[in-house]
């Protein structure tokens, strides 16, 4: 099946500060979607992005479907922004369309 | 219009009894997915359900565990004869079809004592 790597696994960043997440993915997929799960356990979407660039707030998001990587970049981080953020993929068939496959994480800590 | 409802949040079940897991997806979306996610490990998907089928459970342990969405009413992942190893966080995502992304819940946080 479809592979799902994440980098790095875990970050450690002073309030204000920028970061840049990166999810590698193995085949074409149909469907990327990055989340952050909080530390109540809540998952929360942040991007559909298959393709393209996408911006909400101090969050935005690319993917390059054809080089098979997406990246997620916080600006400007917040206590609040803590958690786990997970990619997960779509792949566009033989037994992987409808089903995603989710990275192991980066663990985010940002201390006040 | 409010998003994936699961509920409970939190269930504690002693080994052996039943666990039922309820999800309602978002309002006019008939597909449903359940997914696992074990302590220190990634969301592993279980199975696919639409209304009064089940599509396909290729993720979901052949004993004990079972789901449902009927015509009517939410969706219910029922656990039998609970084990140590069931415990887990499970979330529940829906989606109206196509190529539209899936909307999760906030989960069920089961703990098996």
């Amino acid at each position: 099946g479809i592979q799902v790597e994440q980098s790095p696994p875990d970050l450690i960043l002073q309030e204000g500060a920028n970061s840049t997440l990166r999810c590698n993915f193995s085949d074409s997929v149909n469907n990327l979607q990055w989340f952050h799960q909080n530390p109540w356990g809540q998952l929360i979407n942040l991007f559909y992005i298959p393709s393209g660039t996408k911006q909400n707030g101090r969050l935005s998001a690319t993917t390059v479907a054809t080089e098979r990587y997406s990246l997620l970049y916080i600006s400007s981080s917040q206590t609040t922004d803590s958690g786990v953020y997970f990619c997960a993929v779509e792949g566009l068939g033989g037994g992987s369309n409808y089903k995603l496959t989710f990275g192991k994480g980066t663990l985010l800590t940002v201390n006040p | 219009n409010a998003g994936v409802m699961q509920n409970p949040r939190h269930l504690v079940r002693r080994r052996g009894q039943e666990a039922r897991l309820r999800c309602s997806p978002v309002k006019g979306h008939s597909h449903v997915y359940w997914y696992r996610q074990l302590p220190e490990e990634g969301l592993k998907f279980m199975v696919y359900l639409q209304k009064e089928n089940i599509i396909d459970e290729s993720g979901m342990p052949k004993e004990r565990f079972s789901a449902e969405f009927p015509k009517e009413g939410p969706s219910i992942l029922r656990i039998q004869q609970v084990v140590r190893g069931d415990s887990a966080a499970y979330f529940c995502a829906s989606s109206p079809g196509g190529s539209y992304g899936y909307t999760f819940g906030s989960g069920t946080r089961l703990t098996v004592v």
